[in-house]
């Protein structure tokens, strides 16, 4: 049974640049999150998507945005990068919210911006 | 607003010793509670929750927490460290100010294990 997948898992961009992060969610699961993890710090809420739709979304600017697609994949996208969108991103895939299924986490992408 | 705090970076045991890590929330209303471990260049893993019932919850690889509302706490332990629970720990926090639907993760402890 494969777990959450996210590609790619190493990235290197320039400021101002756009990024596109992917995941595959677990077998079973309808909901993915995203989550930005920089150096020394816990993971920090960006959004969570369920039927292709944003549910919720943490503080982060309109520069991310996300797309759910039917067979509950997901896209993070982040334009007009900054040196402190430097982090690991984390997608996140569950059934239902968090309480009732726990979050599955993926191994995450490194983004760094030079 | 829901918060969580962890009580030390940096915890460092002997193999076979007692492992505490602390976590402390703030919550207007019973939260969600949850461990994760985190191995390096990985993702985060699940060692156990707290939604409702017993206060005492066991989790994967010998790990136990108890849920103390009086205190706010969540404080996680193992009686006997072993080698290879050496990684960066994250104390997280859901309800109903935040939503159920994502998690409040904490700043994370790291727990080195000495022979």
């Amino acid at each position: 049974d494969a777990g959450v997948t996210q590609s790619p898992t190493h990235l290197i961009k320039t400021r101002g640049q756009q990024v596109t992060l992917r995941c595959s969610p677990k077998s079973g699961h309808d909901t993915v999150s995203w989550y930005q993890q920089a150096l020394g710090q816990g993971p920090q809420f960006i959004f969570q998507y369920y039927e292709e739709e944003e549910r919720q979304r943490g503080n982060f600017p309109d520069r991310f945005s996300g797309h759910q697609f039917p067979n509950y994949s997901s896209e993070l996208n982040v334009n007009a990068l900054l040196l402190g969108d430097s982090a690991l991103y984390l997608c996140a895939s569950s059934l239902g919210t968090v309480g009732r299924s726990p979050l599955h986490f993926g191994n995450g992408t490194r983004l760094t911006v030079t | 607003a829901q918060s969580v705090t962890q009580l030390g970076s940096h915890v460092s045991v002997s193999e076979g010793a007692l492992v505490l890590l602390r976590c402390n929330y703030s919550s207007s209303v019973p939260p969600y509670l949850f461990w994760y471990v985190q191995y390096p260049n990985q993702g985060l893993q699940l060692l156990l929750k707290y939604t409702t019932g017993a206060t005492l919850v066991k989790g994967i690889n010998g790990f136990e927490a108890e849920f103390k509302k009086s205190e706010t706490s969540f404080h996680l332990t193992k009686p006997s460290a072993h080698m290879s629970d050496a990684a960066e720990y994250f104390c997280a926090v859901s309800g109903f100010s935040g939503g159920y639907n994502k998690l409040i993760f904490g700043a994370g402890t790291r727990l080195a294990v000495h022979p």
